[in-house]
């Protein structure tokens, strides 16, 4: 079946420094991938999606480009701040699927200023 | 728009007692969906409902089971509980056509004891 695997954390970073977390999966068919963030005692927000290859998807600084090649949804940030501080959660979609997201297990990011 | 509201958002049970859990969409969504969260098991699909039908169903024991009215709340049930169901349910409502762009609400953390 589909899975997506990302990086263990936590991770901790300087306010201002670069973030890269990782994210593979895999899929039979042609799945649409999402970032998801999740701040303490809160429910899941979309933070971007992406629904083809080399789609880029962006929002609030942050950027993932899908990568058919590489099978990988690798989310980027160039300055992180302090209220970037959560759970970060890679996921697909399989678009024959309807509705049904697989999760990769998230990765904590904690900013220091 | 009032976002997706999910009651209560504490329940403690114990075992072999039943719950049931409550969820109200967006206003204009018809596709709700349930997640369960563990730190053991990360985020695991349980059912979407569309239109008041099961669309799809993740690998859970029948003891989970849901319905949605026609006012697109739903309910999720989960009978003769055991201490491995403790977790936060997370629900999620869909707009219609805009394929897995879920928004979540804040999840109702169960305890088992």
């Amino acid at each position: 079946g589909d899975s997506v695997t990302q990086m263990e954390g936590p991770v901790t970073l300087s306010e201002e420094a670069f973030l890269t977390i990782n994210c593979t999966y895999t899929a039979t068919g042609y799945p649409s991938l999402f970032w998801y963030v999740q701040y303490p005692g809160e429910g899941l927000q979309l933070l971007l999606k992406a629904t083809k290859a080399d789609d880029k998807g962006s929002n609030k600084g942050f950027e993932a480009t899908y990568r058919k090649e590489t099978t990988s949804f690798h989310l980027e940030k160039g300055s992180v701040q302090v209220s970037d501080s959560a759970v970060y959660f890679c996921a697909l979609t399989d678009n024959n699927a309807g509705n049904m997201l697989t999760f990769g297990g998230g990765t904590r990011l904690m900013v220091k200023p | 728009k009032a976002g997706v509201t999910q009651t209560p958002r504490y329940l403690i049970k114990t075992r072999g007692q039943q719950v049931t859990l409550s969820c109200s969409p967006i206003s204009g969504h018809r596709s709700v969906s349930w997640y369960q969260q563990t730190p053991g098991q990360g985020l695991q699909f349980l059912f979407e409902y569309f239109s008041e039908t099961q669309r799809n169903k993740g690998n859970f024991p029948g003891r989970f089971s849901g319905r949605q009215f026609s006012n697109s709340r739903s309910e999720m049930n989960v009978s003769t509980l055991e201490l491995g169901d403790s977790a936060l349910y997370l629900c999620a409502s869909s707009p219609l056509g805009r394929l897995a762009e879920q928004f979540f609400g804040p999840g109702t953390r169960l305890t088992v004891l």
